[in-house]
C-alpha cells in the first residue's frame, strides 16, 4: 500500500477560475471522501464516493463537484471560486462501506483564491 | 449549538505530563467516535476510534467515551516533544459522514 497522494500541494487561482484536486488512492480502497479544512478549524465534509457514485453529501454548494474512476483516483473541482473557497482540501480513502474510522487522509491539496 | 465541540487552545505541558483533550457532542445518534492527530502541513492520522462507552487504551493513548454525558476524552501518558500536534476528535454515523472538532493545539515543552 503507497497511501494517499494528493495533487498539487499548493495551488493559487483566482476568484471566479475553476480548480480540480487530484487524489489517489490505495488500492481496493472503494470509498473515497473530500473534507476542506479552513484555517483553525476542523475538517468540514464535502462528499463521499462509493463505487464512482456520489453517496453522501455535506452543506456544500453544487458548484463543488467530484468524480471517482476505477483506478482508485478521484477528483474534486470548484466551479465559480470565491474568497472563502481558500482552505486545505483533504482527501480520505477506506476499503469498505459501513467503517468510517477506517480512514487514510493525504496530505491535502492548499488552494488559496485571490 | 454546534454538534462537536472543542476547545481550540494552544495547551502548553512539560514532557513528561498526562495530557487530557475534551470534547463534547450534542447529537447522541453519533456510532463511533475518534481520536486524529495532525501535524502541520499534513492530513490528520487515526489514532484511536472506540463505539462504545468506556475506555480504549492504545500504548500511551486511552480513550474514554461517556455517552450519557456526551463527552469524549483522550489522555497521553508520558508525554513526548514529538506528542505537539493538533489533536481533533470526530463523530460519525455508520455510512455516513465524519463530524471533526476544531482542533486542540498541543505543546509539549522539553
Amino acid at each position: 500500500e503507497t497511501g494517499v497522494t494528493q495533487s498539487p500541494t499548493h495551488l493559487i487561482k483566482t476568484r471566479g477560475q475553476q480548480v480540480t484536486l487530484r487524489c489517489s488512492s490505495q488500492s481496493g480502497h472503494n470509498t473515497v471522501s473530500w473534507y476542506q479544512q479552513a484555517l483553525g478549524q476542523g475538517p468540514q465534509f464535502i462528499f463521499q464516493y462509493y463505487r464512482e457514485e456520489e453517496n453522501g453529501r455535506g452543506n456544500f454548494p453544487p458548484r463543488f463537484s467530484g468524480l471517482q474512476f476505477p483506478n482508485y483516483s478521484s477528483e474534486l473541482n470548484v466551479n465559480a471560486l470565491e474568497l472563502d473557497d481558500s482552505a486545505l482540501y483533504l482527501c480520505a480513502s477506506r476499503r469498505d462501506r459501513g467503517l468510517n474510522y477506517g480512514y487514510t487522509f493525504g496530505s491535502g491539496t492548499r488552494l488559496t483564491v485571490v | 449549538q454546534k454538534e462537536v465541540e472543542q476547545d481550540p487552545g494552544p495547551l502548553s505541558v512539560p514532557e513528561g505530563a498526562i495530557v487530557s483533550l475534551n470534547c463534547t457532542y450534542s447529537n447522541s445518534a453519533f456510532q463511533y467516535f475518534m481520536w486524529y492527530r495532525q501535524y502541520s502541513r499534513k492530513g490528520p492520522e487515526l489514532l484511536m476510534y472506540t463505539y462504545s462507552s468506556g475506555n480504549k487504551e492504545d500504548g500511551r493513548f486511552t480513550a474514554q467515551v461517556d455517552k450519557s454525558s456526551k463527552y469524549i476524552s483522550l489522555f497521553i501518558r508520558d508525554s513526548q516533544p514529538s506528542d505537539s500536534a493538533t489533536y481533533l476528535c470526530a463523530m460519525g454515523y455508520r455510512d455516513d459522514k465524519i463530524i471533526f472538532g476544531k482542533g486542540t493545539r498541543l505543546h509539549i515543552l522539553p
